[in-house]
């Protein structure tokens, strides 16, 4: 059980717009920031969106993030058929579990 | 450009002690900037981060893994090492190293994993 809660699967159609919310609570989401990882089968994470909605060089602004208190989203527009892949948000844990804690994943099914 | 490699034994013995290296290549790790950190995936699940090393050799563990985690690094070598103990079938993963990215910002924590290495794949035998 993650302490991050994510929709398991979403689909959408190519040139559609996704999103793939993730729940957390005041101790993580709600006062930390929030980051997204996407992993293509066989691969390594890759990180998407850093300090809640900011992309590393390179990743296109198809790419979105965003936080309202206890949730954050992950926004694909123009889906692409390589956009098909697992994300997962993170964050840091202020309790007394202190640490990262990641979402449970999503998997994104390009129709 | 920062790259990192995972080395080690892909089996490893119930009850006894899996040791990972991450070589960091293009970047030092003796740079006050970055944590080193190390996660790990179960074969079909999620990631469950294992623990993170500053520069300076102060480290931040998982809670849940504590008792069985060191992580330490090799400045000379650019490397940092990954040693859980005890090992059972439910550690059998796969394990990534990464940089690890984080800040403290008015009371908020500021954290990301960038880059990763390619992964390692360890199963634990009985």
């Amino acid at each position: 059980q993650s302490v991050l809660t994510q929709p398991p699967s979403v689909s959408a159609a190519p040139g559609q717009k996704v999103t793939i919310s993730c729940s957390g609570s005041s101790s993580n989401i709600g006062n930390n920031y929030v980051s997204w990882y996407r992993q293509l089968p066989g691969t390594a994470p890759k990180l998407l969106i850093y300090d809640n909605d900011k992309r590393p060089s390179g990743i296109p602004d198809r790419f979105s993030g965003s936080k309202s208190g206890t949730s954050a989203t992950l926004g694909i527009t123009g889906l692409q058929t390589e956009d098909e892949a697992d994300y997962y948000c993170g964050t840091w844990e202020n309790s007394l579990s202190a640490g990262q804690v990641f979402g449970g994943g999503t998997k994104l099914t390009v129709l | 450009q920062v790259q990192l490699r995972e080395s080690g034994p892909g089996l490893v013995k119930a009850s006894e002690t899996l040791s990972l290296t991450c070589t960091v290549s293009g970047g030092s790790i003796n740079n006050n900037n970055y944590y080193w950190g190390w996660i790990r995936q179960p074969p079909g699940k999620g990631l469950e981060w294992i623990g993170s090393i500053y520069y300076s050799g102060s480290t931040y563990y998982n809670p849940s893994l504590k008792s069985r985690v060191t992580i330490s690094e090799d400045t000379s070598k650019n490397q940092f090492s990954l040693r859980l103990s005890s090992v059972t079938a439910a550690d059998t993963a796969m394990y990534f190293c990464a940089r690890h990215i984080r800040r403290d910002s008015s009371g908020s924590v500021r954290n990301w994993f960038d880059p990763w290495g390619q992964g390692t794949l360890v199963i634990v035998s009985s």
